[in-house]
């Protein structure tokens, strides 16, 4: 399976201030997903990032708050943007493993907005 | 609507004993992939089991197994001779075939396992 590492591991940040989460595959995939786990919560898709196309949003997620690149097929960013203390939270990159399996996951990214 | 629950929120097994983790699933696809996650204190979601929808069989995978019963959408995982390794947030999940990009997950049960 794909090994994904994802940086920073934390980090406690500024309110108003922006943090960009990096997360690199060491093998190409069509598809990287952004996703957001708020304390005691469950996972939250935030968005879909596709190379070459801009990254698809959930509901409730829009781009100036979270912009995405995707450069290439083996690395992601996602930003989050202007921040507010509702925004700590772990967010996770994952990619696809094929249709029949489940995802990677990144080790995750602790964010405390103060 | 595509929903996930995990009525337990907390659970606690004693090491080498057996616990059942439930969950169960609303959705009117007939064909999906149903999964056991893992987050330990680390954050790292490590899969633990899928299941295909069209498969009778349970999966199992060492000490981890699942009772799928479609009819009733549930898919319980088991966990035999605990181990202290295996204290985590456990997550489970499904996906469809026509919204692959989607997963969605439960709230979540957070296993404590006592030596």
């Amino acid at each position: 399976s794909a090994v994904i590492s994802q940086k920073p591991s934390r980090d406690i940040c500024q309110r108003g201030t922006s943090l960009t989460i990096q997360c690199q595959v060491d093998s190409q995939v069509t598809m990287m997903f952004w996703y957001r786990q708020q304390p005691g919560q469950s996972l939250t898709l935030i968005a879909t990032a596709n190379q070459g196309s801009e990254a698809t949003y959930e509901s409730g997620f829009v781009i100036d708050k979270f912009p995405i690149s995707r450069p290439n097929l083996t690395f992601s960013t996602l930003t989050v943007s202007n921040m507010s203390p509702e925004d700590s939270s772990i967010y996770l990159c994952s990619v696809e493993e094929g249709k029949n399996y489940g995802y990677t996951f990144g080790s995750g990214t602790r964010l405390t907005v103060v | 609507a595509q929903t996930v629950t995990q009525s337990q929120p907390e659970m606690s097994v004693q090491e080498a004993e057996t616990v059942t983790l439930s969950c169960t699933y609303d959705t009117s696809e007939s064909d999906y992939y149903l999964f056991w996650y893992k987050q330990p204190p680390s954050r790292q979601m490590i899969l633990v089991i899928r299941q295909e929808a069209y498969k009778q069989q349970n999966a199992t995978e060492n000490r981890f197994s699942v009772n799928f019963q479609k009819a009733a959408k549930s898919f319980s995982l088991k966990i035999s001779d605990s181990q202290l390794g295996d204290a985590a947030m456990y997550f489970c999940a499904y996906r469809i075939p026509h919204n692959f990009n989607k997963f969605y997950f439960g709230s979540g049960t957070k296993l404590n396992v006592k030596p």
